[in-house]
């Protein structure tokens, strides 16, 4: 597509449900990153992806929050029996380059899917 | 995670002037330095890249390197109200971009 998609845009959950966060990603890019930006702050890591392959996970919370790529373009990021605490703006990002010790590839982000945990 | 600190402000400067946003960073691995800037309910977009010590200028915009210090900063001259904003500072080590918290400009018409 022409530039990186998210669904839903807005999602209400009720505590203790589980969500799944779509993004897909610019057509050909290799990255695909997550990331959890709270009001007011910056964008914080939560895990990538080169092709299919998660690369890093370091920044998922806890285990109720899982990410996947399968093919190596769209992306889920799940968070099982959410909390309230989970409300946050959910990020994702793509960049066309990989693989080098220093990426200097640009990040492309999607408009976001706010969650809000009631 | 790695740490990238900003000033959070806000910043609030006349229209014409020059505007400073100031960042340091922890790791000294990092080789790529980036300044996004997000307007208020809009997504991240990048507006200048670095990694050589030095002055990078692109239009209005110049961005300042120096790993010694772990510094980078941006400067935006002559600001116009459009450039508004929460400009967050990132750093790229690996394959992993971390971000500041941002910091937030106002321009006074």
């Amino acid at each position: 597509g022409a530039g990186v998609s998210q669904s839903p845009r807005y999602k209400v959950t009720k505590r203790g449900q589980d969500v799944a966060l779509r993004c897909d990603p610019i057509s050909g890019h290799v990255s695909l990153y997550w990331y959890r930006q709270a009001l007011g702050q910056g964008p914080e890591f939560l895990t990538y992806f080169n092709y299919e392959a998660q690369q890093d996970k370091s920044g998922l919370p806890n285990d109720r929050f899982s990410a996947e790529r399968p093919e190596g373009s769209i992306s889920t990021l799940t968070i099982q029996r959410t909390e309230q605490r989970d409300s946050a703006m959910y990020r994702c990002a793509s960049s066309a380059t990989s693989g080098t010790p220093t990426n200097t590839g640009e990040l492309f982000f999607g408009e976001g899917s706010r969650l809000t945990v009631l | 995670q790695k740490e990238v600190e900003q000033n959070s402000g806000p910043l609030s400067v006349p229209e014409g002037a020059i505007a400073s946003l100031n960042c340091t960073y922890s790791d000294r691995v990092s080789q790529s330095f980036f300044w996004y800037r997000q307007y208020s309910g809009k997504s991240p977009e990048l507006i200048m890249s670095i990694y050589s010590n030095g002055d990078k200028e692109d239009g209005r915009f110049t961005a300042q390197l120096n790993k010694a210090s772990q510094y980078v900063s941006l400067l935006i001259r002559d600001s116009q109200p459009s450039d508004s904003a929460t400009y967050l500072c990132a750093m790229n080590t690996g394959n992993q971009f971390y971000f500041g918290t941002g910091t937030s400009l106002t321009v006074i018409p």
